[in-house]
Formats: C-alpha cells, sequence, structure tokens
C-alpha cells in the first residue's frame, strides 16, 4: 500500500512568488492534515480536513495561504505571496477517524527555501 | 505554558545503554499519547502510542506514563547507533488534532 504522497519534495522560489504544494492522502483516510516545521522544532498544524470539509483552519495564516481538498481525496496547500519567514518544511500527513488513539502517516515532505 | 514540551538535548548516550526521553503535557484529560522518530531530512514515524490506562512495551521499546506528574517516558533498551534520530512526543488535543513537542535529540555513540 502507497503511503502519503508529496510533491514536489523541494521548492526554492523567490519572495513575492506564489507557490504550491500537493498531497494524496492514503487510500481511505478520510483526516488530512497540512503540518509545518521548521528546523529544530516539531511540526504545528496549520489545516485539517475531515473529508472535503476543513474542520480546523485556526493556525492559518489565511492572508497569504489557502488550501482545499476536492472530492475528500487529494489536498493541495498555495502560498501566494511567500515570504522569507515561510521557508520551512510543510507536511501532509493522513489518518483514519474513528478513536483517539488513530495513528496518523506522515508524506516525505516539501522543502520550501524562499530567497 | 506549552502543551507539549521535550528537553531539545542532545542526549548523548553509549551504544547498549539505555536511552530515556520525557514529554510532558499540560491537558490533564489526555487519553493517548505518541512517539514519533524523525531522523534528519526525513518525515516523522509513528513508534509507539499507549493509552492512559497503562504502560507498553514493544521491543527495545517501552514507554511510561505518569499521570499524576502528566509526563509520558519512551525508554529504548540496548541503544544502538541507528537510534540516533529526534523523538517527538504527540499528544492529541480535542479528537484528531494533534499537539507535537519540539522533539529531543538522541545521539547513540558507537
Amino acid at each position: 500500500e502507497a503511503g502519503v504522497v508529496q510533491s514536489p519534495r523541494y521548492k526554492i522560489i523567490e519572495k513575492k512568488q506564489p507557490v504550491a504544494f500537493w498531497c494524496n492522502p492514503i487510500s481511505g483516510h478520510n483526516t488530512l492534515y497540512w503540518y509545518l516545521q521548521n528546523l529544530g522544532q516539531g511540526p504545528e498544524l496549520l489545516i485539517r480536513y475531515e473529508n472535503e470539509e476543513a474542520v480546523d483552519d485556526s493556525q492559518l495564516p489565511k492572508d497569504r495561504f489557502s488550501a482545499e481538498r476536492l472530492k475528500g481525496v487529494d489536498s493541495t496547500l498555495k502560498i501566494q505571496p511567500a515570504e522569507l519567514g515561510d521557508s520551512a518544511v510543510y507536511l501532509c500527513a493522513s489518518s483514519f477517524g474513528g478513536t483517539p488513539s488513530t495513528e496518523a502517516f506522515f508524506g516525505q515532505g516539501t522543502r520550501l527555501t524562499v530567497v | 505554558q506549552k502543551e507539549v514540551e521535550q528537553n531539545s538535548g542532545p542526549l548523548s548516550v553509549p551504544e547498549g545503554a539505555i536511552a530515556s526521553l520525557n514529554c510532558t503535557y499540560s491537558d490533564r484529560g489526555s487519553q493517548s499519547f505518541f512517539w514519533y522518530r524523525q531522523y534528519s531530512g526525513k518525515s516523522p514515524e509513528l513508534i509507539m502510542f499507549i493509552y492512559s490506562n497503562g504502560d507498553k512495551e514493544d521491543g527495545r521499546f517501552t514507554a511510561q506514563l505518569n499521570k499524576a506528574s502528566q509526563y509520558v517516558s519512551l525508554l529504548i533498551r540496548d541503544s544502538q547507533p541507528s537510534d540516533s534520530a529526534t523523538y517527538l512526543c504527540a499528544v492529541p488535543s480535542g479528537t484528531y488534532k494533534y499537539i507535537f513537542g519540539t522533539g529531543t535529540r538522541l545521539k547513540v555513540l558507537a
């Protein structure tokens, strides 16, 4: 079974440019998360989807970040315009919701560098 | 106070020793606790989770919960150089929102 797939793995852009990340969760997983991880820090939740509904986006900087999950499967996270401080690893994770013990599986992440 | 706290380390232990990693949490109502391992440049992978009703052992790994003091520990017996990584503690807030600690970097010295 394929794991969580993210693309691209690496992205270098100039500040003020737009960028988009894509995530394909594990088949059947209804819950999808986007996390941001800075160097030396733990992942921080940006947004969580239950199927196609964003149920927790309180940490998403909505002035420049947007996300969507069409048909409750794949998801994209967009930044427009990017700032230098957005340089980080963006992790997508998925889980099959049901109990508080649900394990989240992570993709390999997209390392974004804004120059 | 942060919801989930870990000592960032590095924690250095000799090969074959027991590595002890701790994680404190603020939500007294937390019912489950996760330990993820993250190698440098890689994504986190789950190595163990426990419920609030007891400790758990899996091979060389043991997770222990101290509810009164609100911390959870991960013990790694017979530490190997391949165990060198960052260990992240995660505690669900609400039903499915995981709050991660900053992680503890473990170095096992050959």
